[in-house]
């Protein structure tokens, strides 16, 4: 049990356009969820932390208004990457805690997705 | 500002040899401290999850031990196979709601 998923695995997209990243618990209901970008050989760096029915919290740092968070149910949050560019180029990585725990237990991370922007 | 770090960066050991693997944070007030693997373009399996409270965890070939105040974490792995040939990561979080900072990782090769 306790799977996440992600989609799509990979995609590539022209400078300008946006793209829209999937996370989803597939086995349980989670009320938050987080969104982390890794870029190649380093850490993986926290996005925004993603509450159902309300607005995700940005780290310091992160635009709100370039990576849009989605979290419209319990089994699903979007990120949105808008008017990406080459150095949105990175991949994305979400995790998801179990829905009605009052503490954080062992976070379920999706498989992550490609983004390459040309 | 917490910073997590990974020594070595990458490590190269003969099937059969003990693994081990540091992690090592500047604010100790931390409320927990994971081990992960991560394969390449893969996500992340949690591997151990350490409590603040607890000294060390243990499952399998896998021991973790973690000194607080120090502000270290030991990942060992008893008789490596190449099947653990992967990036191990550590990650703490400073409360109990699920943020992780995570350490830049240690990229393993056990060769057979």
């Amino acid at each position: 049990g306790a799977v996440v998923s992600q989609h799509p695995s990979r995609v590539i997209c022209k400078s300008g356009t946006s793209v829209k990243i999937e996370c989803r618990s597939l086995d349980f209901q989670a009320t938050t969820m987080f969104w982390y970008r890794q870029f190649p050989k380093k850490s993986l760096m926290l996005m925004a932390t993603s509450n159902e029915g309300s607005k995700a919290t940005y780290e310091q740092g992160v635009e709100k208004d370039k990576f849009l968070i989605n979290h419209a149910s319990l089994t699903l949050s979007t990120l949105t990457v808008t008017s990406a560019h080459p150095e949105d180029s990175s991949f994305y990585i979400c995790s998801a805690n179990r829905a009605g725990r009052a503490e954080q237990e062992t976070q379920y991370f999706g498989p992550g997705t490609r983004l390459l922007v040309l | 500002k917490q910073e997590v770090t990974q020594i070595p960066a990458a490590l190269s050991v003969p099937e059969g040899e003990n693994l081990v693997l540091n992690c090592s944070f500047t604010d100790s007030a931390i409320y927990n401290l994971q081990w992960f693997r991560q394969d390449p373009g893969k996500g992340l399996t949690s591997l151990l999850l350490i409590q603040s409270s607890q000294r060390e965890q243990t499952s399998g070939r896998l021991n973790a031990s973690l000194d607080k105040s120090s502000g270290r974490s030991t990942l060992y792995i008893a008789a490596s196979q190449p099947g653990d040939s992967a990036t191990y990561l550590c990650a703490v979080s400073p409360d109990s709601w699920g943020k992780l900072q995570f350490g830049a990782g240690t990229q393993v090769v056990v060769t057979p």
